[in-house]
């Protein structure tokens, strides 16, 4: 499997700032990365599909002009949350599609990043 | 869209006993099925998976079978131990058709000594 790390693990910060979140793929280079949000006690809920040089796919119902996402790199993605507010407090991963060894459609997931706005 | 059903949502058993968590997925396209987990305050772990090909995986303690017909799928773990305790979620995928996976809502296992 692929080794993904993430940056911060958390963080906290005011209501109206932004935050940027990175994702990066040690061991691997990842064409396609996703991310996800995990409020507690839920399960994942897909947010966006990263795709590297080009622009993301959000998920229905995702702001993308408040999670803004870049994926400038095969070994780097960045969600940013845009202003953020109390209710973007959550539990955001990232994963990496596919991975050396691997069968296609395999995704291994970061260790997370835990946000929270006050 | 794909919708991925998981029960029970908790599950307690003594060390040692078998576990069982059962998956059904909508849509006859999806071809791929992720066992994750997830321990707390930690991202998902994979830890078995199954392709629609085949109908049985197993990985040591851990096995995966897959009923195609009837659109479901179940994770077996034989001989918990407490380490075994943690959150695990099914997933469901069409593997080159965007591979986005569609989680089920999870089974909080708790193995007790």
């Amino acid at each position: 499997g692929a080794v993904v790390s993430q940056h911060p693990s958390w963080v906290i910060c005011k209501s109206g700032t932004s935050v940027k979140i990175e994702c990066r793929s040690l061991d691997f280079q990842a064409t396609t990365m996703f991310w996800y949000r995990q409020f507690p006690k839920q399960s994942l809920m897909l947010m966006a599909t990263s795709n590297e040089g080009s622009k993301a796919t959000y998920e229905q119902g995702v702001e993308k002009d408040k999670f803004l996402i870049n994926h400038a790199s095969l070994t780097l993605s960045t969600l940013t949350v845009t202003s953020a507010h109390p209710e973007d407090s959550s539990f955001y991963i990232c994963s990496v599609l596919g991975a050396s060894g691997s069968p296609s459609g395999s995704q291994y997931f970061g260790p997370g990043t835990r946000l929270l706005v006050l | 869209g794909e919708n991925v059903e998981q029960h029970p949502s908790t599950l307690s058993v003594q060390e040692g006993d078998s576990a069982v968590i059962k998956c059904t997925y909508s849509d006859s396209a999806s071809n791929y099925f992720p066992w994750y987990k997830q321990e707390l305050g930690k991202g998902p772990q994979l830890i078995i998976d199954i392709r629609s090909n085949v109908g049985e995986k197993k990985d040591q303690r851990i096995a995966v079978t897959l009923n195609k017909t009837a659109k479901h799928f179940s994770l077996h773990i034989t001989e918990t131990q407490p380490e075994d305790s943690a959150v695990y979620f099914c997933a469901a995928s069409l593997t080159g058709g965007g591979n986005k996976l569609t989680f089920g809502t999870g089974t909080q296992l708790k193995v007790e000594l």
